[in-house]
């Protein structure tokens, strides 16, 4: 069973590029949730995808963007990089957060962005 | 709004002795807790969880963690550390949202490094 995997996993880019990042959940998963880890910090949540719909959203600016595919894919865009976007960007799968269900988050490895 | 406070940055213990990684929470409701692990350059993985129930939570690696309500803590427990517990931990804690959403609030980490 193959667990959440995310590419690339570490990129290079300058100030001004965009970049996308992808994300395959779990299986069986229905929610990709998107976080920044910024070195030294815990992971702070960016958004989540369920039905291919942003449900909730941190306090990120709108270069931050993402989308779901029917497949329950994910992808990350950040657009107009700054140097403060270089981080660990972490997707996380689970299931809807329904009653009774506990939800806890599984991780991928993360994306290495590295904003030159 | 929900916080998480980690005041250690890092704790040290001798291998075999036992360890105490401390958190407390701020949340509205009742909380729904969780302990991750993360090793160098890796993602996140899920050791345990409190939802509701008995206090003392039992999980991965030996692993197990306290809830207080009156202390408001969580503080994540083994009784003998192995040098392979060595490891950065997140305390993170669950924003209830009417309608869905399990957007995870992390707190800063702590890294426990274990000697032999």
């Amino acid at each position: 069973d193959a667990g959440v995997t995310q590419s690339p996993t570490h990129l290079i880019k300058t100030r001004g590029q965009q970049v996308t990042l992808r994300c395959s959940p779990k299986s069986g998963h229905d929610t990709v949730s998107w976080y920044q880890q910024a070195l030294g910090q815990g992971p702070q949540f960016i958004f989540q995808y369920y039905e291919e719909e942003e449900r909730q959203r941190g306090n990120f600016p709108d270069r931050f963007s993402g989308h779901q595919f029917p497949n329950y894919s994910s992808e990350l865009n950040v657009n107009a990089l700054l140097l403060g976007d270089s981080a660990l960007y972490l997707c996380a799968s689970s299931l809807e957060w329904l009653a009774g269900r506990t939800g806890e988050l599984f991780f991928g490895e993360g994306s290495r962005l590295t904003v030159l | 709004a929900q916080s998480v406070a980690q005041p250690e940055d890092q704790v040290n213990v001798a291998e075999g002795n036992p360890l105490t990684v401390k958190c407390t929470y701020s949340v509205s409701g009742n909380p729904y807790l969780f302990w991750y692990v993360q090793y160098p350059n890796r993602g996140l993985q899920f050791l345990l969880k409190y939802i509701t129930g008995d206090n003392l939570v039992k999980g991965s690696y030996g692993f197990e963690a306290e809830f207080n309500k009156s202390q408001t803590s969580f503080h994540l427990k083994k009784p003998s550390a192995l040098v392979s517990d060595s490891a950065l931990y997140f305390c993170a804690v669950r924003d209830i949202l009417t309608g869905g959403g399990n957007k995870l609030t992390f707190g800063t980490g702590t890294q426990l490094k274990v000697e032999l």
